[in-house]
């Protein structure tokens, strides 16, 4: 079974300064990882993934993931904050590149604030 | 890139309805898709998986007689929740799995924000 942690519901980081969401997870076998966003009352986006290979991943609107098999970690930062990235972000976990046979098992979230 | 729309956006209904959602791809073809739902403010939970062509597989403690899924086409997969209560109002967001060769995608739909009152 697969699962996922995000720490913290809630972060709140000014303008510029650096945006780091934790994320940790469990896996039986060698995760797929992914970032999603959700804007208010949107769908999800992707932001990025790792499957294998460079485990450092780049995204999209400047956030970068890295993954860290010995801490079963996934944390995306951002190095400078902006007002747009103000959204709700998951990580999420599958055993397949796409979403494997039983779909993405997310974790719960962390609403991102961005004070000005 | 891909786009996956759902329809309607937003449902309101009254309790003892029942509500079809709609999932499609617009301009590729998706052997698998999936069901979400959200509640406020938590994660998504995986409901189901779509398959075209066969029956859906349900997750653990979901009622398939109460969330009927139908992939009757490549691009088109339908939720409908039977008999709707209030404890069904939430957020439901399908997404929609491609193959290119080697390599899978899966992308979500703008959801659907059910209402039962």
């Amino acid at each position: 079974a697969q699962s996922v942690t995000q720490l913290g519901s809630h972060v709140s980081v000014s303008e510029g300064a650096l945006v780091l969401l934790r994320c940790n997870y469990s896996s039986s076998v060698p995760p797929y990882l992914f970032w999603y966003v959700q804007y208010p009352n949107q769908g999800l986006q992707l932001l990025l993934k790792y499957t294998t290979g460079a485990t450092l991943v780049k995204g999209i609107n400047g956030f970068e993931a890295e993954f860290k098999k010995s801490e079963t970690s996934f944390h995306l930062t951002k190095p400078s904050a902006h007002m747009s990235d103000a959204a709700e972000y998951f990580c999420a976990v599958s055993d397949s590149t796409g979403g494997g046979a039983d779909g993405l098992t997310f974790g719960k979230g962390t609403h991102l604030i961005i004070q000005p | 890139g891909a786009v996956v729309s759902q329809h309607p956006s937003r449902v309101i209904c009254k309790s003892g309805t029942s509500v079809k959602i709609e999932c499609r791809s617009l301009d590729f073809q998706a052997t698998t898709m999936f069901w979400y739902r959200q509640f406020p403010k938590q994660s998504l939970m995986l409901m189901a998986t779509s398959n075209e062509g066969s029956k859906a597989t349900y997750e653990q403690g979901v009622e398939k007689d109460k969330f009927l899924i139908n992939h009757a086409s490549l691009t088109l997969s339908t939720l409908t929740v039977t008999s709707a209560h209030p404890e069904d109002s939430s957020f439901y967001i399908c997404s929609a799995r491609v193959q290119r060769g080697a390599k899978e995608t899966q992308y979500f739909g703008p959801g659907t924000r059910l209402l039962v009152l």
